[in-house]
């Protein structure tokens, strides 16, 4: 089956040593998402890619930043985590972007839950 | 700007009684609206979604939601809750015609009572 995944489903880190978040994806979708979800409240958007044109959202701290080398992989880098990062990181993707919810439906992975020591 | 409104950060049933789980939206252009559910520890998965089509979207898991425009709102129902449809349930819309992203509703936590 076409699907998201997200690699580890668990990650500890210690405050301030970087960490990568992988989320690679077979449905060949031209749009990757980054989400940050802190308990109890809804995810938010932190940045996308259409292809290889990167959208960061005005609000997402520079600590965090992301790649996408190929079509299938996207990851996330927390360059300084702190204790304020714990979160589900949730990947998403669509086939478009405006082209109508046919094309711009999210499909999610299974998040990364991101603990910082 | 477009944003939802989920009102009821948590809502129990019994198992077998009507779940209706309530969202409103704010969109100055038709929306675009979807209704994930999430279960602990997992990511989102899609329940539905509105396209302007059809106003009653059925979607899956025998659940299905009604989009009135008079309301503002897209309500979500399915006739008999089971053990199962306990987890987390989450509104969103997109407006049409622009390259924004989804916003998502607080959620809604559903608890299904033996």
């Amino acid at each position: 089956d076409a699907m998201v995944i997200q690699n580890p489903r668990y990650q500890v880190t210690q405050f301030g040593k970087p960490v990568t978040l992988s989320c690679s994806q077979t449905l060949n979708h031209n749009v990757m998402y980054w989400y940050q979800q802190k308990s109890s409240q809804a995810p938010k958007l932190l940045f996308h890619y259409y292809d290889k044109d990167f959208n960061n959202e005005a609000d997402t701290p520079d600590n965090f930043q992301s790649r996408r080398p190929n079509t299938s992989f996207c990851f996330l880098d927390i360059r300084s985590p702190g204790l304020g990062d714990a979160a589900m990181y949730l990947c998403a993707t669509s086939e478009g972007l405006a082209g109508g919810p046919g094309t711009d439906t999210q499909y999610f992975g299974p998040g990364t839950r991101l603990t910082v020591l | 700007a477009q944003s939802v409104t989920q009102l009821g950060s948590h809502v129990s049933v019994s198992e077998g009684a009507l779940v209706l789980l309530r969202c409103n939206y704010s969109s100055s252009v038709p929306p675009y609206l979807f209704w994930y559910v999430q279960y602990p520890n997992q990511g989102l998965q899609l329940l539905l979604k509105y396209t302007s089509a059809a106003t009653l979207v059925k979607g899956i898991n025998g659940f299905e939601a009604e989009f009135k425009k008079s309301e503002t709102s897209f309500h979500l129902t399915k006739p008999s809750a089971h053990m199962s449809d306990a987890a987390e349930y989450f509104c969103a819309v997109r407006s049409s015609g622009s390259a924004r992203q989804l916003t998502f509703g607080s959620g809604t936590q559903l608890t299904v009572l033996p």
